[in-house]
């Protein structure tokens, strides 16, 4: 079954408006994740790495104060897409980093889809 | 800018031929290396990982890695048509599971 989980899977919202996606890791403890942003036909884009504790680093051309990572526990990283457009229409996956420090899993994925 | 290039397809093999995917990195430092299949709509799933010179087989498939070269490749033997899919090549510039993806490479086998 999965190690790393994301809801929703799928999500329409009004433009203007926040949506919250959540990153888990279900049966081991990741201090650090990673949020990826793929359109379609293309390859996944690296976000930021999401911190337990900490800030999020985000990776250039990323606006830090749309795309909200919040990282309060060891099992859950949080996305927030701000007053979203049509534009940030995407799928958004997440990976997590297990303790054994080499596997990484990938969530799901969840798309969001912008009206 | 780190970057890993792949050729974007898509790569037409018929069933039973082997299929050879190339992926080429730009930062020497790397030290880890994957290949992923993503299906149309779904997440990465990972295929192999490779951390040394040479050859890794796994099944039908085989990674090979030449880091002096900078080169990543998958050899799928014996293609099937659900191995038609999205494959990604991805290189772990940091050992920190940052995982930078090439654009990938569309594989359609045909029956």
């Amino acid at each position: 079954g999965a190690v790393v989980s994301q809801h929703p899977s799928w999500v329409i919202c009004k433009s203007g408006t926040s949506v919250k996606i959540e990153c888990r890791s279900l049966d081991f403890q990741a201090t650090t994740m990673f949020w990826y942003r793929q359109f379609p036909k293309q390859s996944l884009m690296l976000m930021a790495t999401s911190n337990e504790g900490s800030k999020a680093t985000y990776e250039q051309g990323v606006e830090k104060d749309k795309f909200l990572i919040n990282h309060a526990s060891l099992t859950l990283s949080t996305l927030t897409v701000t007053s979203a457009h049509p534009e940030d229409s995407s799928f958004y996956i997440c990976s997590a980093i297990h303790r054994d420090g080499n596997t990484i899993y990938f969530g799901e994925g969840s798309w969001l889809t912008v009206v | 800018q780190k970057e890993v290039e792949q050729n974007s397809g898509p790569l037409s093999v018929p069933e039973g031929a082997i299929a050879s995917l190339n992926c080429t990195y730009s930062d020497r430092v790397s030290q880890s290396f994957f290949w992923y299949r993503q299906y149309s709509g779904k997440s990465p799933e990972l295929i192999m990982s490779i951390y040394s010179n040479g050859d890794k087989e796994d099944g039908r498939f085989t990674a090979q890695l030449n880091k002096a070269s900078q080169y990543v490749s998958l050899l799928i033997r014996d293609s099937q048509p659900s191995d038609s899919a999205t494959y990604l090549c991805a290189v772990n510039y940091n050992q920190g599971g940052k995982l930078i993806f090439g654009q990938g490479t569309e594989l359609s086998v045909k029956p």
